[in-house]
C-alpha cells in the first residue's frame, strides 16, 4: 500500500506562472517531509523540507505547505522557470531515517 | 564541496553474475543509505549504515544482496546471482548524522540481461 502518493504524473506550466505540486500521505506518524528534484540521469537533489510542527516553509522561489489534518503537502514554485523542468519527488519520514517516496510528478515549464 | 559519488554510472551484466556497486559519501558524513529506484517508481530504502555497521538492512529484498562499509566511509553494495528483476537505478545517499537531510548521488544504472 502506497503511504506517499503523488497522483499527478505530469504537469505543464507556462514560464513565469506558479507551479503547484501535490502530495498526500496516509501514515499519521510521519513528522518530516521533503521535496527532491530529479533531472534525467542524475540523482535526486534536495530542494526543501518541512517539519510537522510547521505548516509552511519558504526558500526563495520554493514554498512547501503542510496540512496535517488533510495529510497533504504541496510545493509551490513561483515564478516557474524552464530550468525547473524535472521530476519532483515528495518524501516522508516518521522519526526515522527511512524516507518513503512518492512516484514523482514530471513538471514541464513552457517557455 | 564534493557531493556523493557512485561508480560505475552504468553496469550491464548477465543473469547469474555477481556485481559490486560503490558509493563514496560526502566527506564527514557518518550516515549512509542505499535505495533502489525501479522504472516509474520513487526510490525505495534498502539499507542504512551508521559508521561501519549496518544499523538497518530491513529493505534488502533477499540474501543475494549485501552491503559493507568497512572503514566508515566508502560503501559497496554487492549483488550475487543477479536476476533480471534486479535491473534498476541504485542510489546512495549520505547525511551528517542520522535523521538529518539525506543527499543523493547520481546512481548506478544496473541492467541485467
Amino acid at each position: 500500500d502506497q503511504q506517499v502518493k503523488q497522483n499527478s504524473p505530469s504537469l505543464s506550466v507556462q514560464e513565469g506562472r506558479i507551479s503547484i505540486l501535490n502530495c498526500d500521505y496516509t501514515n499519521s506518524m510521519f513528522d518530516y517531509f521533503l521535496w527532491y528534484k530529479k533531472y534525467p540521469a542524475e540523482g535526486p537533489t534536495f530542494l526543501i523540507s518541512i517539519s510537522s510542527i510547521k505548516d509552511k516553509n519558504e526558500d526563495g522561489r520554493f514554498t512547501v505547505f503542510l496540512n496535517k489534518s488533510a495529510k497533504h503537502l504541496s510545493l509551490h514554485i513561483v515564478p516557474s522557470q524552464p530550468g525547473d523542468s524535472a521530476v519532483y519527488f515528495c518524501a516522508a519520514a516518521g522519526g526515522t531515517y527511512k524516507y518513503i517516496f512518492g512516484t514523482g510528478t514530471r513538471l514541464k515549464v513552457l517557455a | 564541496g564534493a557531493g556523493v559519488s557512485q561508480t560505475p554510472s552504468n553496469k550491464v551484466t548477465e543473469k547469474g553474475k555477481y556485481v559490486e556497486l560503490r558509493c563514496d559519501p560526502i566527506s564527514g558524513h557518518t550516515a549512509l543509505y542505499w535505495y533502489r529506484q525501479s522504472l516509474g517508481q520513487g526510490p525505495e530504502f534498502l539499507i542504512y549504515f551508521q559508521g561501519t555497521g549496518a544499523a538497518d538492512d530491513s529493505g534488502l529484498p533477499n540474501d543475494r544482496f549485501f552491503a559493507v562499509r568497512p572503514e566508515g566511509s566508502v560503501s559497496t553494495l554487492k549483488i550475487q546471482r543477479t536476476e533480471r528483476g534486479d535491473s534498476a537505478v541504485y542510489l546512495c545517499a549520505s547525511s551528517s548524522m542520522t535523521q538529518e537531510t539525506q543527499y543523493f548521488g547520481p546512481g548506478t544504472r544496473l541492467l541485467v540481461l
